[in-house]
C-alpha cells in the first residue's frame, strides 16, 4: 500500500471550511484514498474514500487530483466536535483487499471558536 | 445491532500474566483486525483476518496470537504481557472491499 504524507496539525475558525492536504504520490491504480478521524481517543471513524472522482456525502467532500498523487478532505462548516486527528490512507481493490489499513501520524486539526 | 463490542474497556495486568482481549461483531463481516495505538501515535496493524479459520500477520504481531473459529468473533490473546504491550488496543471489521467498523478500544496498563 502506498504511503501518504499529512501536514501534522491545522486549525480552522468555527463554521469555516477545513480543507485537510494529503499526499500519495506512490499510489497505483487500484488504490483507493480512504479518510478516517479519531476524536479523542475513540476509535477512528471512517468519513469518506474515493478513487479517482472527487466524492461528496453528509460528512464531508473528497477532491483527488487528476494525477491522484495527492487529495484534500474539506470539510464544509467546521464545528468544535470536528477537532479530531484526521487520517489519510490509501488501500488496494479487489483480491489484494484484505481489509487491513496502515494508519500514518495523521493531522490534528483545532476547530477554534 | 450492537457493532462491535471489545471487552473489557480497561484492564491492568501484572508482567508476566496472559490475557485475551475480546472481539465481537454481529454485522456478518468476513473481515477483522486489531490494531494498537501507543500515545501520541497512529494505530499499528497486529494481526488481521478475512474470513472464520483464516489469519495472517500485521506489523506488530509478535507477542499476540489470534484466531478466528467464528466469523463472529476475534480474540487476541497477549501471551506473557510485557510493559512495552501497554496501550489501547481497537478491533475492527468490515464485509470486503467496504470501510472498516471500529469499536471503543481496550485499555490497557502493564505494570
Amino acid at each position: 500500500d502506498a504511503k501518504t504524507t499529512q501536514p501534522p496539525s491545522m486549525d480552522c475558525a468555527e463554521g469555516r471550511a477545513a480543507n485537510l492536504p494529503c499526499n500519495h504520490s506512490t499510489i497505483s491504480g487500484n488504490e483507493y484514498v480512504y479518510w478516517y478521524r479519531q476524536i479523542h481517543s475513540q476509535g477512528p471513524q471512517y468519513i469518506i474514500h474515493g478513487l479517482k472522482n472527487n466524492e461528496t456525502n453528509e460528512m464531508a467532500s473528497l477532491i483527488i487530483t487528476e494525477d491522484r498523487k495527492s487529495s484534500t478532505l474539506i470539510l464544509p462548516h467546521a464545528t468544535l466536535r470536528d477537532t479530531a486527528v484526521y487520517y489519510c490512507i490509501v488501500r488496494v481493490r479487489g483480491s489484494g483487499n484484505t481489509g487491513k489499513l496502515i494508519f500514518g501520524q495523521g493531522t490534528t486539526l483545532q476547530v477554534k471558536p | 445491532n450492537a457493532g462491535v463490542t471489545q471487552t473489557p474497556k480497561f484492564q491492568v495486568l501484572k508482567t508476566g500474566q496472559s490475557m485475551t482481549l475480546q472481539c465481537a461483531q454481529d454485522m456478518n463481516h468476513e473481515y477483522m483486525s486489531w490494531y494498537r495505538q501507543d500515545p501520541g501515535m497512529g494505530l499499528r496493524l497486529i494481526h488481521y483476518s478475512v474470513g472464520a479459520g483464516i489469519t495472517d500477520q500485521g506489523e506488530v504481531p509478535n507477542g499476540y496470537n489470534v484466531s478466528r473459529s467464528t466469523t463472529e468473533d476475534f480474540p487476541l490473546r497477549l501471551l506473557s504481557a510485557a510493559p512495552s504491550q501497554t496501550s489501547v488496543y481497537f478491533c475492527a471489521s468490515s464485509p470486503p472491499n467496504q470501510p472498516q467498523h471500529f469499536g471503543d478500544g481496550t485499555r490497557l496498563s502493564i505494570l
